[in-house]
Parts: C-alpha cells; structure tokens; sequence
C-alpha cells in the first residue's frame, strides 16, 4: 500500500527555522516525484515546488523560489520542506503528494502537515 | 504564474449533473493534455479524480468524468450524491516542470 506519511503539526515563533517532512513507502521512492503543496488556512491549494528523489532534481514555483528549500534523502524515503526564516504568513497545511506520469499528476497525498507561525 | 480561474461555487440537486470550469491560457491548460482535478473533504487531504484531461485512477467512480477545449477544461458530475459534496480543485502542467492550481470550486449537493 502506497502511504505518504508527514511529520505532525508545528507551532514556532517569527525568524525560527523549521524542517518539516514526508515518508514514503510501499513504492520505490527513487522512481517517482514528490510535490509539496501549501493551503492558508481557508484557502485554496498552491503548488510550491516538486523533486525527484533519485538525483534531488529540484523544480521550484516563482512563487516561492528563495522562500523555501525542498530536498530528499533517498536512503530512509524522505521528502523535506524547510525554512530557514519563518513569517507569520507561512501559516498553513503542507501537503506532499507523489508524482507519477511524465508530466506528473499527483495520486497519493501525505496527511498534511500544520505549521502556525505567531509571537 | 497566475491561478487557474474556476468558479466559487457550484450547487446541484441528487441525480443531477454539475459541470465544473478551469479556465488558463495557452501557456497552461490550452498547451497541454495533462490537467488533472482533486476534490478535497473538509479537513481532508486532496484526492485525485482525473489526470490527463480525461482518466479516471482506479476506484473513482464513472460518474466523474473530464474534458477540455481550448485554455477551458472541465470536470463534469453526473448522477450527484451527496458525498460529492467537497471542494474540487483544477492543476495544468505549466511547462518547466511548474504546476499551478486553480482557486477551487465549492460544491454544495442541495
């Protein structure tokens, strides 16, 4: 069975740094993407960026080039999304979700994961 | 990379069909066959309902069912019960390996 399961929900303070992540198994984890998604709270889905495990092959949304950085440790499964500086507005559900197809659509989805931003 | 454009909201009564729009551009929807729709429970994780404009994964019923023409693509309901009541969300293939999703569409089964 393919599962996507995320690290639970965070609470931090302005200009903290986080790492949040998403195991994979029942599937060879090298062989497809992972894409990380974020939803304010009361929003809509956003597509933030997606990697391909086997090389760390990194794609990034302008939207946030320079705010996040995505990586993956193929050895334990591993996807990650992390901040170096978090802002208030980084408040949201971050979901993973696997990639299959040439050109991705994304069939299994993490759990999602909660971080809250707030002094 | 601007969001795709779909209507707020959305309403049908049992046993009949809704059609939902995702309108983009050339640079998104109109320049390739690979959209794909989600629908998304209060509180839940989203989950795949059409990939490439038109597949159905394993296990979602053939009630649901996807088209497009031109920058529009579509997710058609037919035959509504009422646990399709959900938010269902439109994402093209952008080139570049980038995606971008659409606002999303509230459906309300009356």
């Amino acid at each position: 069975e393919v599962q996507l399961v995320q690290s639970g929900a965070e609470v931090k303070k302005p200009g903290e740094s986080l790492k949040i992540s998403c195991k994979g198994s029942g599937y060879s984890f090298t062989n497809y993407w992972i894409g990380w998604v974020r939803q304010m709270p009361g929003k809509g889905l956003e597509w933030m960026g997606i990697i391909w495990p086997g090389d760390s092959d990194t794609r990034n949304s302008p939207s946030f080039q320079g705010q996040v950085t995505i990586s993956a440790d193929k050895s334990i499964s591993t996807a990650y999304l992390q901040w170096s500086t978090l802002k208030a507005s980084d408040t949201a559900m971050y979901y993973c979700a696997r990639g299959s197809g040439t050109y991705p659509y994304f069939d299994y989805w993490g759990q999602g994961t909660l971080v809250t931003v707030s002094s | 990379q601007s969001a795709l454009t779909q209507p707020r909201s959305v309403s049908g009564s049992p046993g009949q069909s809704v059609t939902i729009s995702c309108t983009g551009t050339s640079s998104d929807v109109g320049g390739f066959n690979y959209v794909s729709w989600y629908q998304q429970h209060p509180g839940k994780a989203p989950k795949l309902m059409i990939y490439d404009v038109t597949k159905r994964p394993s296990g979602v019923p053939d009630r649901f069912s996807g088209s497009k023409s031109g920058n529009t693509a579509s997710l058609t309901i037919s035959g509504l019960q009422a646990e399709d009541e959900a938010d269902y969300y439109c994402c093209s293939y952008a080139g570049s390996y980038t995606w971008v999703f659409g606002g999303g569409t509230k459906l309300t089964v009356l």
